[in-house]
């Protein structure tokens, strides 16, 4: 049974025009992972929601904004998405506290930007 | 500053060749992860290593933890088509939940 659930796989958007992708878990796990990918490179962490605070990373544009309205959702949003946003974004969970630190990823959400 | 050296960043072989990825830092790391990505999909965690020496074999991969908790190792014993995907090593510092993460060892097994 999928853990991570993302929603869409796959999402057009145009130049300009908002978007929001989700993510699920079934796992009750505190804290939640938005993370963007380019082409085979390492992961790039966004921001993360520990609990209900959230935590922005320092290089993340302010074009990304992300919600979480409880333990099970999450979302982010991307403003005004530009040619450069297109990437995989992968959302992640983690439970702290475990002393393991293994985060468990959603399949992703290929952006395509037009 | 890339905390988490990854090495080979490319890798191309034939099936039933044996291959090792390592990943290297300066910083101890109270664990290690090991993920799989295969095209298209988010990275599969394959292995958590905790403590300093360890070694830990699922099927046909080993995975070591350095002494000093500072690198770690895969190694694949006769590689199959299957085993193609990126490859990614990621620590934990301290108590810090947030993970680096390594840049990656592409894979490719040609049959």
């Amino acid at each position: 049974d999928a853990m991570v659930i993302q929603n869409p796989r796959y999402q057009v958007t145009q130049f300009g025009k908002p978007v929001t992708l989700s993510c699920s878990q079934t796992l009750n796990h505190n804290v939640m992972y938005w993370y963007q990918q380019k082409s085979s490179q390492a992961p790039k962490l966004l921001f993360h929601y520990y609990d209900k605070d959230f935590n922005n990373e320092a290089d993340t544009p302010d074009n990304f904004q992300s919600r979480r309205p409880n333990t099970s959702f999450c979302f982010l949003d991307i403003r005004s998405p530009g040619l450069g946003d297109a990437a995989m974004y992968l959302c992640a969970t983690s439970r702290d506290g475990s002393g393991m630190y293994e985060q468990y990823f959603g399949p992703g959400t290929r952006l395509t930007v037009t | 500053t890339q905390l988490l050296e990854q090495s080979p960043q490319f890798l191309s072989i034939q099936e039933g060749e044996n291959l090792t990825v390592y990943c290297n830092s300066s910083s101890v790391f109270s664990s290690l992860q090991w993920y799989r990505q295969e095209p298209g999909e988010g990275p599969v965690l394959l292995v958590t290593v905790v403590t300093g020496g360890e070694v830990k074999k699922l099927k046909r991969l080993t995975f070591q933890f350095g002494d000093a908790r500072k690198d770690s190792s895969l190694h694949i014993t006769a590689a199959q088509p299957g085993d193609t995907g990126l490859y990614l090593c990621a620590g934990a510092r301290g108590s810090n939940y947030k993970l680096t993460f390594g840049k990656g060892t592409l894979l490719t097994v040609n049959p």
